[in-house]
């Protein structure tokens, strides 16, 4: 049974360029968040996806945005890189079942020079 | 607003018990957890309290204090490999899970 998988692992972009990261959440999870997480801070709340909608947003810009496709897979777009969005971005994912325990991917490593 | 407060770090030796204390000021509240992340890894859920009380979950076990607005992580005989850093996250009723700043956990053989 596949836990939550994202891709890529890295990536390095220009300020001003633009970036799509994608998850596949874990099998039977319907529930998608995505969250940034700067080195040496816990990870923020970017924003919920179920039923391919967007249900929850944190206090992020609408440089970012997101999608949830019928497979319950996600991305999360961000326009106009800036050089704070420099951070790793994480992918959770839960089921119906729990409503607070949630399954983490590895991340995606986003470096903005 | 909403936040939490945690200790930056916390050092034990090993073999003893840690305690990893966390208070937290939101609007509206389910419950509280506690993740685990090891250095490049990705946080992995370890507890949850909704009630108050203490949940225990073999070498871990969590508190939680309600009227207090506090819980707290214990780690017992602890293992070099529980060298991480610890989270605790508050539910909060609009569901925009809110993380602390973590502690980070320092064992010493």
């Amino acid at each position: 049974d596949a836990g939550v998988t994202q891709s890529p692992t890295h990536l390095i972009k220009t300020r001003g360029q633009q970036v799509t990261l994608r998850c596949s959440p874990k099998s039977g999870h319907d529930t998608v968040s995505w969250y940034q997480q700067a080195l040496g801070q816990g990870p923020q709340f970017i924003f919920q996806y179920y039923e391919e909608e967007e249900r929850q947003r944190g206090n992020f810009p609408d440089r970012f945005s997101g999608h949830q496709f019928p497979n319950y897979s996600s991305e999360l777009n961000v326009n106009a890189l800036l050089l704070g969005d420099s951070a790793l971005y994480l992918c959770a994912s839960r089921g119906f079942e729990s409503s607070y325990e949630q399954y983490f991917g590895p991340g995606t490593r986003l470096t903005v020079t | 607003g909403q936040s939490l407060e945690q200790p930056s770090e916390v050092t034990a030796v090993e073999g003893a018990i840690v305690q990893i204390n966390c208070t937290y000021q939101t609007s509206g509240f389910y419950g509280l957890s506690w993740y685990q992340q090891h250095d490049g890894g990705a946080p992995t859920f370890l507890s949850y309290n909704a009630l108050d009380g203490l949940e225990e979950t073999g070498r871990f076990s969590s508190f939680l204090s309600r009227s207090d607005s506090y819980g707290y992580l214990l780690l017992q005989e602890l293992q070099m490999k529980d060298s991480a850093s610890y989270f605790c996250a508050v539910s909060p009723r609009d569901d925009k899970i809110i993380f602390g700043k973590g502690t980070r956990l320092h064992i010493l053989p």
